[in-house]
């Protein structure tokens, strides 16, 4: 079946510091890939999405590409703050036989952002 | 445009008791997935409801169970709490569109079961 593997947390960065999540999958078909966001206490925020190979999503700064021949999903972000701090979860989404879709997700990776 | 919500917030049940989740969609979302997020199992998808019906269910026993209303708002049932039942529980709505459709979260319901 589907499946996520991302890079095991917490990441501990300094503000202005490059961020890398590393995000990647395993699909049958021909997946969705996502990054969403959980600041404590919330639910899940959409970060960005990419619907086919070589897509790049972006959003806030952060960017991920689809990479096909890779079946990856890196997370990146140039200069990250100190807002930033969450919990990052890769997630691919395949259209399932009966039609709608469903979400895989990765374990989640915790990023803290400190001055 | 409003998001996604959820009721009640917060939930203390014991073992053994039923209990009822509520979630409203994003207007003119047709589609209302369910998940459930602990710190040992990650994020599991319980099941989705599309126009009054489920559509698919993921890999949870019979006591966990959900309904969609003719206003697309969806609620979910748990029977016979159990203590691993603590959890999470996270709705989300999208369009319903054939093909891959972007899903969109509500803030959770945190049941804790003692």
């Amino acid at each position: 079946g589907d499946s996520v593997t991302q890079m095991e947390g917490p990441v501990t960065l300094s503000e202005e510091a490059f961020l890398t999540i590393n995000c990647t999958y395993t699909a049958t078909g021909y997946p969705s890939l996502f990054w969403y966001v959980q600041y404590p206490g919330e639910g899940l925020q959409l970060l960005l999405k990419a619907t086919k190979a070589d897509d790049k999503g972006s959003n806030k700064g952060f960017e991920a590409t689809y990479r096909k021949e890779t079946t990856s999903f890196h997370l990146e972000k140039g200069s990250v703050q100190v807002s930033d701090s969450a919990v990052y979860f890769c997630a691919l989404s395949d259209i399932l036989t009966g039609g709608g879709n469903k979400l895989t997700f990765g374990t989640g990776t915790q990023l803290k952002v400190e001055l | 445009k409003a998001g996604v919500t959820q009721t009640p917030r917060y939930l203390i049940k014991t073992r053994g008791q039923q209990v009822t989740l509520s979630c409203s969609p994003i207007s003119g979302h047709r589609s209302v997935s369910w998940y459930q997020q602990t710190p040992g199992q990650g994020l599991q998808f319980l099941f989705e409801y599309f126009s009054e019906t489920q559509r698919n269910k993921g890999n949870f026993p019979g006591r966990f169970s959900g309904r969609q209303f003719s206003n697309s708002r969806s609620e979910m049932n748990v029977s016979t709490l159990e203590l691993g039942d603590s959890a999470l529980y996270l709705c989300a709505s999208s369009l319903g569109a054939a093909g891959v459709d972007t899903q969109y979260f509500g803030p959770g319901t945190r049941l804790t079961v003692l």
